[in-house]
């Protein structure tokens, strides 16, 4: 059974990049990519975008200028950035596994919020 | 980007009702459909992919239809432990994009 763990701050600055890293347990890294979901207050959940363990992406384009997700093999953690914060990107932040298309496993999320 | 609208977004059962919630696709996706379930401050947990298909360990309680623009998740006889959110999810094509979710709570 996979666990997912994120760790990050939870409180960033307007402009700054948000950073968070999800570590897992459980798993073969190899065989899923490893995905970033996000739920600002009150809307729907938005896909980020997801790394594999080769680190090829694939971001959602509402994202893309400014969205980075790589992986570190060694630690089984993946890390998620996104540059130039604003209020719009204060959300529960979660990462989740993804087998081929489908997102099977998630961790249970943490508040991020945009703020001064 | 493919829109998911679902319906209702919110409603209010009893324990042992027969629940149904609708999510519609803004074009074709064939059967390429998730739902996930969840609870307050909790992870979502997948119930259904490949629109009926039920994932490992969730209760046949829980059934799933539809194929092309227009899906159901259906809870044949509501229990305390199914009061949540529930959202759908397609998987047609990237971006992958949600429902809007559709709250279940206890009339």
């Amino acid at each position: 059974q996979v666990q997912l763990q994120e760790s990050g701050p939870g409180r960033v600055k307007p402009s700054e990049t948000l950073s968070l890293t999800c570590t897992f347990s459980g798993d073969s890294i190899k065989t899923y990519y490893w995905s970033w979901v996000r739920q600002p207050p009150g809307k729907r959940l938005e896909w980020i975008g997801y790394v594999s363990y080769s680190g090829t992406t694939n971001y959602n384009p509402a994202f893309q200028s400014r969205v980075s997700i790589s992986i570190d093999t060694s630690r089984n953690q993946f890390s998620l950035k996104l540059t130039s914060a604003t209020a719009a990107d204060t959300a529960v932040y979660y990462c989740a596994r993804q087998m081929g298309v489908l997102l099977d496993s998630w961790s249970q999320g943490t508040l991020v919020t945009v703020s001064s | 980007d493919i829109q998911m609208t679902q319906s209702p977004s919110s409603l209010s059962a009893s324990v042992g009702d027969r629940v149904t919630i609708t999510c519609r696709a803004s074009q074709d996706i064939n059967y390429f459909l998730a739902w996930f379930q969840q609870k307050p401050g909790k992870a979502p947990q997948s119930l259904i992919y490949a629109a009926s298909t039920l994932h490992s360990g969730v209760p046949s309680k829980f059934s799933g239809s539809g194929s092309g623009t227009e899906f159901t998740l259906t809870i044949s006889s509501l229990q305390p432990e199914d009061f949540a959110t529930y959202y759908c999810q397609q998987y047609k094509t990237y971006p992958l994009t949600f429902g809007g979710g559709t709250k279940v709570d206890i009339k």
